[in-house]
């Protein structure tokens, strides 16, 4: 079955410590997405790529960074930059021609700092 | 500058009943519009669509209105069950926003048996 898989689904990071979140895809897609969602707020844009070796920052991308050496794996990476990382964060992939297709998301990781 | 809100971020509605939850925009751009489906510790699904060359989409008990005057949506969910208990997630893009999808703030809908 095609789809988007983010692990961990639970991480709790220490305050000063980097941590990185992944996500993959078998969709072939070629553009992925990081959102972050907190209470009240909606899902907020952090990170997005339309192309492997190529992103761009979204709304809030102070304290994040991103890569995508392949076209199936764009990892977060949570950096100690970022004040308040303790948030609910989603990946999520779409085909880049068209726009009637909408995103398919994965399962989230809750990151929470301690 | 919230592009896209939902006013309301919760609503209760008995089963059987009808439930409406509604979305602003304000980019006259946006020209495609998706509402999502939320469980808690989930990824958001996706419910249904509307171009905004139409004016109503149906998918069995889901309808999505669009007035584009007023830059309003509504999603239309009769009747309501339990199982449809959720955050609700209007987002919208345009052909120049290359898929890249705006979200609102999400409504919290909870239908009572």
């Amino acid at each position: 079955d095609g789809g988007i898989t983010q692990s961990p689904k639970y991480l709790f990071r220490k305050e000063g410590q980097n941590v990185t979140l992944s996500c993959e895809q078998n969709l072939n897609h070629d553009a992925m997405y990081w959102y972050r969602q907190d209470p009240g707020q909606g899902l907020r844009l952090i990170y997005y790529s339309q192309i492997v070796n190529d992103f761009q920052k979204g709304d809030i991308a102070e304290g994040y960074s991103v890569s995508r050496e392949k076209k199936e794996s764009f990892p977060l990476t949570v950096t100690s930059a970022q004040k308040n990382p303790t948030a609910f964060y989603l990946c999520a992939s779409s085909p880049l021609t068209g726009q009637g297709y909408g995103y398919t998301f994965g399962s989230g990781t809750r990151l929470t700092v301690v | 500058d919230q592009q896209v809100k939902q006013n309301s971020p919760s609503l209760s509605v008995q089963e059987g009943r009808i439930s409406i939850l509604n979305c602003d925009y304000t980019n006259s751009m946006f020209d495609y519009f998706l509402w999502y489906k939320k469980y808690p510790a989930e990824g958001p699904t996706f419910l249904i669509s509307i171009s905004s060359i139409k004016d109503k989409n149906e998918d069995g008990r889901f309808t999505v209105f669009l007035n584009k005057s007023a830059k309003h949506l509504s999603l239309h969910i009769v009747p309501s069950q339990p199982g449809d208990s959720a955050v609700y997630f209007c987002a919208a893009n345009s052909g120049t926003s290359y898929g890249k999808l705006t979200f609102g703030q999400g409504t919290i809908l909870t239908v009572h048996p």
